[in-house]
């Protein structure tokens, strides 16, 4: 079973589009990751919530705009993306923020159009 | 900041062989060490870690080793079977600061049956 879930698992939009990508998790975690990845790459890091709070921004375009309405919960939201944003979403979750063991999530396969 | 470097980034052996998969990095503050697998479509998973103040981990046929002098940790696979087939993973992070995991580039490792 998946302990992080994700949704949508696939997600095609235009250039004008606003969309959400959303993650959440039941184990009780209280940090919370944004990844991106290209194919055939490793995982790059976006953002990071600590106790609900944003503790790290890896200098990632406006266009995304992350969102942790509570300790279970993480929103990426989407707009104006550019065709080169198309990659594979990836949230994750620890028990902390610190050097803990990171559960990922399936992932959102993005495509702009 | 800290740079990790993995090698080989494809390995191909026969069913029943070992997997040695390399990595070193740079900054000595590092102390958490993680290794990724990631099936084709799926999402990365933790299979072992090790921490500095340890050398060596073993987890049934997965084995991590950690040489902090030589700033290298190495992930041993024994008796491969084809479902070890995968992209593995490995990163290092920081004991304070930012806590940001750095990945290796992966290594893509085929188990022939």
């Amino acid at each position: 079973d998946t302990e992080v879930t994700q949704t949508p698992k696939h997600l095609v939009m235009g250039m004008t589009n606003k969309k959400s990508l959303k993650c959440e998790q039941h184990m009780g975690h209280r940090a919370m990751y944004w990844y991106k990845q290209k194919a055939k790459k490793p995982p790059e890091l976006m953002f990071v919530y600590s106790y609900e709070k944003l503790s790290i921004n890896e200098s990632v375009p406006s266009r995304f705009s992350p969102e942790c309405p509570n300790s279970s919960l993480l929103n990426l939201h989407l707009h104006a993306l550019q065709p080169e944003d198309s990659a594979l979403y990836l949230c994750a979750s620890s028990q902390k923020f610190g050097n803990q063991p990171q559960h990922f999530g399936d992932g959102t396969r993005l495509s702009i159009l | 900041g800290e740079n990790v470097e993995q090698h080989p980034s494809t390995l191909s052996v026969q069913e029943g062989d070992s997997a040695v998969i390399k990595c070193t990095y740079s900054d000595s503050a590092s102390n958490y060490f993680p290794w990724y697998k990631q099936e084709l479509g799926k999402r990365p998973q933790l299979i072992i870690d090790i921490r500095s103040n340890v050398g060596e981990k073993k987890d049934q046929r997965i084995a991590v080793t950690l040489n902090k002098t030589a700033k290298h940790f190495s992930l041993h696979i024994t008796e491969t079977q084809p479902e070890d087939s995968a992209v593995y993973f490995c990163a290092a992070s920081p004991s304070g600061g930012s806590y940001i995991p750095t990945f290796g580039r992966g290594t893509s490792l085929i188990v022939h049956p």
